[in-house]
């Protein structure tokens, strides 16, 4: 079935730097949505894209989606020790309404 | 309730019993998804429900692994004959619908630690 790739992985940053995770999808998405877990919790919702070239932003963070709604952006500006974590996206695929990306570690060094 | 419930929160098992996971989603949810996730790893989904329709069984990985839900309430995740390949933290979503829109935004349990020895 179709799969939702995402890089990079890891990444590991200054606190202060910006980052980056990227989103790719070999089909059409219909929407999109990205979640957020800390360490040692469970993902928590962040946003949905559902337009193509869909821009939306909460505070520091930036969410694209692509013209062609296969792929998918979460950047965010200056990184704080809270933004640590695992940022997640996903999509439907077939008849299952999400599947989820292996996700970007952020570590955020002080 | 308030927000989706798992229990056991914490499972140590030996390797060969039989486990059950319970999840209690939000009310008022008509869908509800099991995730696995192991340590490190991204999340790997298992079954999900839609009220009353057949359970979407396509990500079971073995038929030690099965699941009810009666109705639009309580779920359980069972896995037969644990091996030690199972121990994983277990993640119940619900949503109020499972498709496109904002009706189907998923709201994650803690999830159950699960440890075979």
């Amino acid at each position: 079935g179709q799969q939702v790739m995402q890089i990079p992985q890891y990444q590991h940053v200054q606190e202060g730097e910006d980052f980056t995770t990227y989103c790719n999808s070999s089909t059409t998405l219909s929407n999109i949505q990205w979640y957020k877990q800390r360490p040692g919790g469970h993902p928590v919702f962040l946003i949905q894209l559902v337009k193509s070239g869909e821009v939306k932003k909460q505070k520091r963070l930036t969410f694209q989606f692509g013209e062609a709604k296969k792929n998918s952006s979460l950047h965010i500006t200056a990184t704080q020790t809270t933004d640590v974590g695992t940022y997640f996206c996903a999509g439907p695929s077939g008849n299952t309404p999400l599947v989820f990306g292996k996700g970007t570690r952020l570590s955020v060094i002080a | 309730g308030a927000g989706v419930s798992q229990s056991p929160s914490n499972k140590v098992t030996e390797k060969g019993k039989d486990v059950e996971l319970r999840c209690d989603p939000i009310s008022g949810h008509t869908a509800l998804y099991w995730y696995r996730q192991r340590l490190g790893q991204g999340l790997e989904f298992l079954i999900y429900f839609q009220g009353n329709s057949a359970p979407d069984k396509s990500g079971l990985p073995s038929d030690r692994f099965s699941a009810e839900r009666t109705g639009e309430s309580v779920s359980t995740l069972t896995i037969q004959r644990t091996q030690q390949e199972d121990s994983a933290v277990y993640l119940c979503a619900s949503s109020l619908v499972a498709g496109v829109g904002t009706g189907n935004i998923q709201y994650f349990g803690a999830g159950t630690r699960l440890s075979v020895l």
